[in-house]
């Protein structure tokens, strides 16, 4: 059975930092690629960042750029968001995700979130 | 690139047809078009990829189809678990995008 499990979500003031884990089981985890999507409660999915096997591809939304890094571990079957410079407009559940290879596009697994909120 | 759903809303009767459709402000590859289903409390459910693939376990009733910036999501018959938000999806240059949603409620 596939799992993605997400923990480190909580609240945090702007300006601050925040790690999002995300542990995988139950698929070949270092040939997927891995995305992180965010949602606030009641409004639309909002893409965030993906990284492929050997986080030779990483991208992200023009949102996040140059304040979150996604990385991961394919020895611990785990990927990780790390938040800087938090906003407000940054608060939101995190779904951990995996999309199917080769185009790592179609997220076929996600976890079932984890929730960031900014404030003071 | 910026996706636009229609509608916004659509409520219908079970057994009957829904037709959604995703629209994007300029071309893209069908390869990186994907159609969600969420309902509320859940995380999203992918139900078509590559604009026409239905993923694992997806029933034949919902079909995806379309090219260039015009995609269809169509269920050709919904059952009461059909009744969510459908969101679709894409890649360009390795970022991605989803467009807003369009919820189909029972009328």
């Amino acid at each position: 059975e596939v799992q993605l499990v997400e923990s480190g979500g909580g609240l945090v003031q702007p300006g601050g930092s925040l790690r999002l884990s995300c542990a995988a089981s139950g698929f070949t985890f270092s040939t997927y690629w891995m995305h992180w999507v965010r949602q606030v409660p009641g409004e639309g999915l909002v893409w965030v960042s993906r990284s492929n096997s050997d986080e030779s591809i990483r991208s992200y939304a023009d949102s996040v750029k140059g304040r979150f890094t996604i990385s991961r571990d394919n020895a611990k079957n785990t990927v990780y968001l790390q938040m800087n410079s938090l906003r407000a407009e940054d608060t939101a559940v995190y779904f951990c995700a995996g999309a199917l290879p080769p185009s790592g596009t179609a997220i076929a697994y996600w976890g079932q979130g984890t929730l960031v909120t900014v404030s003071s | 690139i910026v996706l636009t759903q229609s509608p916004g809303t659509l409520s219908l009767s079970p057994g009957e047809r829904a037709t959604l459709s995703c629209r994007a402000s300029q071309s893209v590859s069908s390869n990186y078009l994907a159609w969600y289903q969420q309902k509320p409390g859940q995380a999203p459910r992918l139900l078509i990829y590559g604009a026409s693939s239905r993923a694992t376990g997806i029933p034949d009733r919902f079909s995806g189809s379309g090219s260039g910036t015009d995609f269809t999501l169509t269920v050709s018959r919904l059952e009461p678990e059909d009744f969510a938000v459908y969101y679709c999806q894409v890649h360009d240059r390795s970022v991605g995008f989803f467009g807003p949603g369009s919820k189909v409620d029972v009328k």
